[in-house]
């Protein structure tokens, strides 16, 4: 079993929908939980950063971990066309070096 | 400047070739990373520098050689490689305040698409 499972996509939604990307992971230790987005021919960019359970909002971006089930998720609201791009999640403990997911491609129709 | 900036952006080269990468990064960082991206594939951690020192080989072919001559400044020495060598290889840094510093997110240039001819 791979330490954290990311669904590949591709994940096609039209503008304005709300999106729901996941994760899920094995390692119980894991504390420290980030989403990175990746444009084409762009290096991984991040997006949201937590530590422990809960959630965390930063404009259209809601970053929600839920440690009991070992489930990540960002929530993406009023999608746009910019949007679309890979987005992997990755996560560490403190023990731990971070491991990240594989990653999902997302498009955005307009 | 800003961020961590990759040089070059791209590279083809043949399998007897010697060449190198080279990243730098202007966020006052500690600690570097190399990585390897495949296409459907996870990253793949390559080398992580901490305060100029190794502290991490992730069992890394030797055809691949870091050097890190301070903790702004991380190349990647490349010679004799094979196609499946092929990928985008991604330089990373982040601020290590204590232990493996995994409590810290990293942050990444844009990478050198890498193909082996």
């Amino acid at each position: 079993q791979k330490e954290v499972e990311q669904d590949p996509g591709p994940l096609s939604v039209p503008e304005g929908a709300i999106v729901s990307l996941n994760c899920t992971y094995s390692n119980s230790a894991f504390q420290y939980f980030m989403w990175y987005r990746q444009y084409s021919r762009k290096g991984p960019e991040l997006l949201m950063y937590t530590y422990s359970s809960g959630n965390k909002e930063d404009g259209r971006f809601t970053a929600q971990v839920d440690k009991s089930s070992k489930y990540i998720s960002l929530f993406i609201r009023d999608s746009q066309p910019s949007d679309s791009a890979t987005y992997l999640c990755a996560m560490s403990s403190s023990a731990s070096k971070i491991i990240f997911g594989s990653g999902t491609r997302l498009s955005i129709r307009p | 400047e800003t961020g961590v900036t990759q040089t070059p952006r791209h590279l083809v080269m043949g399998m007897t070739n010697k060449k190198s990468l080279k990243c730098e990064q202007h966020l006052g960082h500690n600690a570097m990373y190399w990585y390897k991206q495949s296409a459907k594939k996870p990253l793949e951690l390559m080398f992580v520098y901490n305060f100029k020192e190794q502290t991490e080989n992730n069992s890394v072919p030797s055809r691949f050689s870091p050097e890190c001559p301070n903790s702004s400044h991380l190349f990647l020495h490349l010679h004799t490689l094979q196609p499946e060598d092929s990928a985008l290889y991604l330089c990373a840094s982040s601020q290590v305040t204590s232990g493996t510093g995994a409590d810290q997110p990293q942050h990444f240039g844009d990478g050198t698409r890498l193909s082996i001819l």
